[in-house]
């Protein structure tokens, strides 16, 4: 079954710390892969998206994600993190063929120390 | 580009009563999907739409819940005889095709009492 796992509930990081967020995912043929933001109270936001070629992706409010075939894996970055990105993230994938569902992840809640 | 509109964004409701909940995407956008999510999870799948047929519907969706998009437009999620365990946000979301990605609205925030 195509699922998308996020391994990593809970993660805090000091301002400035780099960050890095895991996602893996299991499907047939390589999906699309998104990463979305949610602040409390708030919907859903885009940060970035993976369709083919280059496997660093960049993203809105500076964050970047790696796509590695052989890892099945989507893991988003940001070199220095500030304390306006604390929120929760999803990892996210939609297949090429068949079901055009997107599945997610259970997400990744983000707390930054001042 | 104005958004995709979700209405209302709260409701309240005793158990057993019928609640219908409006969406409204993003206009050039034919595929429309609703999605449930709970405290502390990710969005949760219910159905999807592309133009005004139905292609694919979860099977953790019960009897009691229903969608429509009749002009392939506006889209109405229906849940009858509600259920405590139906209090959850209710996200739809909009998307072009080829794997673009969604756009969701903020919510209809449903609590069954």
């Amino acid at each position: 079954a195509q699922s998308v796992t996020q391994p990593d509930i809970h993660i805090t990081v000091s301002e400035g710390a780099s960050l890095e967020l895991r996602c893996n995912y299991s499907y047939g043929a390589t999906p699309y892969l998104f990463w979305y933001v949610q602040s409390p109270g708030q919907g859903l936001q885009l940060l970035l998206k993976y369709f083919s070629g280059d496997t660093l992706v960049q993203g809105i409010k500076g964050f970047e994600a790696e796509f590695k075939r052989s890892q099945s894996s989507f893991n988003l970055r940001k070199p220095s993190v500030h304390w306006s990105d604390a929120a929760e993230y999803f990892c996210a994938a939609h297949g090429t063929s068949g079901t055009y569902k997107y599945i997610f992840g259970t997400g990744t809640r983000l707390k930054v120390l001042a | 580009d104005t958004g995709v509109s979700q209405n209302p964004r709260h409701k309240i409701t005793k158990r057993g009563q019928n609640v219908t909940f409006r969406c409204d995407p993003i206009s050039e956008h034919n595929r429309l999907y609703w999605y449930r999510q709970t405290l502390g999870q990710g969005p949760e799948f219910l159905t999807y739409f592309q133009n005004e047929a139905q292609l694919e519907k979860s099977r953790l969706l019960s009897d009691r819940f229903s969608a429509e998009r009749p002009k392939g437009s506006f889209s109405t999620l229906e849940i009858q005889r509600t259920e405590q365990g139906d209090s959850a946000m209710y996200l739809c979301a909009s998307s072009g095709v080829g794997g673009s990605p969604l756009h969701f609205g903020n919510g209809t925030r449903l609590t069954v009492t």
